[in-house]
């Protein structure tokens, strides 16, 4: 089984409008960790936002927010004021506990984002 | 320089050729990252460093050989590859420790492509 579902394989927005990207994920973990990053089409990822399980307050940073719903399972990223710039690939990961002394992430298969002038 | 340093950032390579990807990291991390990312499949982890030691292979198959000669380095050694193997190949470091929330800072990536 996924253990993170990005259930869109493409979205479509307008400049400054605000956007969701879905996320739900699986795991029995009680502490596990929440990441989304960003790929633009030079190809490097880039960290965006974090969730912690143990995390009451949803994530915020700058334009980006973490719509953390634990009882669903689901970490959508909510984008304000979506910008040109914004148009990449975004991927929805996921830490759990610790194997050989090493957190080791889990990726989905990301949701291609193309921000329309 | 900062961050993690990929070279090269593309790779042209015969089946029969040996050739290396590097990484670098000057983040002071403790923790180093192979990922295969091919078109239209999930981000494979490959190959997992802590502290200099593997701690996780995901069945890789041999043609792919990674080393880690200390915490700021990590190669990848190529050879005999299949032109499956074409791929985006990232490099990522982090530091683990249960305080840090653990994220990964990416490369831009050796753009690989087997002839």
């Amino acid at each position: 089984a996924q253990k993170i579902t990005q259930t869109q394989p493409g979205m479509f927005v307008q400049e400054k409008e605000a956007v969701t990207l879905d996320c739900t994920y699986d795991t029995s973990d009680q502490s596990y960790g929440l990441f989304w990053y960003k790929q633009p089409s030079s190809g490097e990822m880039i960290f965006l936002i974090y969730q912690g399980s143990y995390d009451e307050q949803n994530a915020t940073e700058g334009r980006y927010s973490l719509n953390f719903q634990k009882a669903r399972k689901s970490a959508n990223l909510v984008i304000s004021a979506s910008q040109l710039g914004d148009s990449a690939m975004y991927f929805c990961a996921m830490r759990e506990g610790v194997t050989g002394g090493s957190y080791i992430p889990t990726f989905g298969r990301g949701t291609s984002l193309i921000v329309h002038p | 320089e900062t961050g993690v340093t990929q070279t090269p950032r593309h790779l042209v390579m015969g089946m029969t050729n040996k050739k290396s990807l590097k990484c670098e990291q000057h983040l002071g991390h403790n923790a180093m990252y192979w990922y295969k990312q091919s078109a239209k499949k999930p981000l494979e982890l490959m190959f997992v460093y802590s502290l200099e030691e593997r701690v996780e292979n995901n069945s890789v198959p041999s043609r792919f050989s990674p080393e880690c000669p200390n915490s700021s380095h990590l190669f990848l050694h190529l050879h005999t590859l299949q032109p499956e193997d074409s791929a985006l190949y990232l490099c990522a470091s982090s530091h683990d420790s249960a305080s840090n929330t653990g994220e990964l800072f990416f490369g831009e990536g050796s753009r690989l492509t087997v002839l």
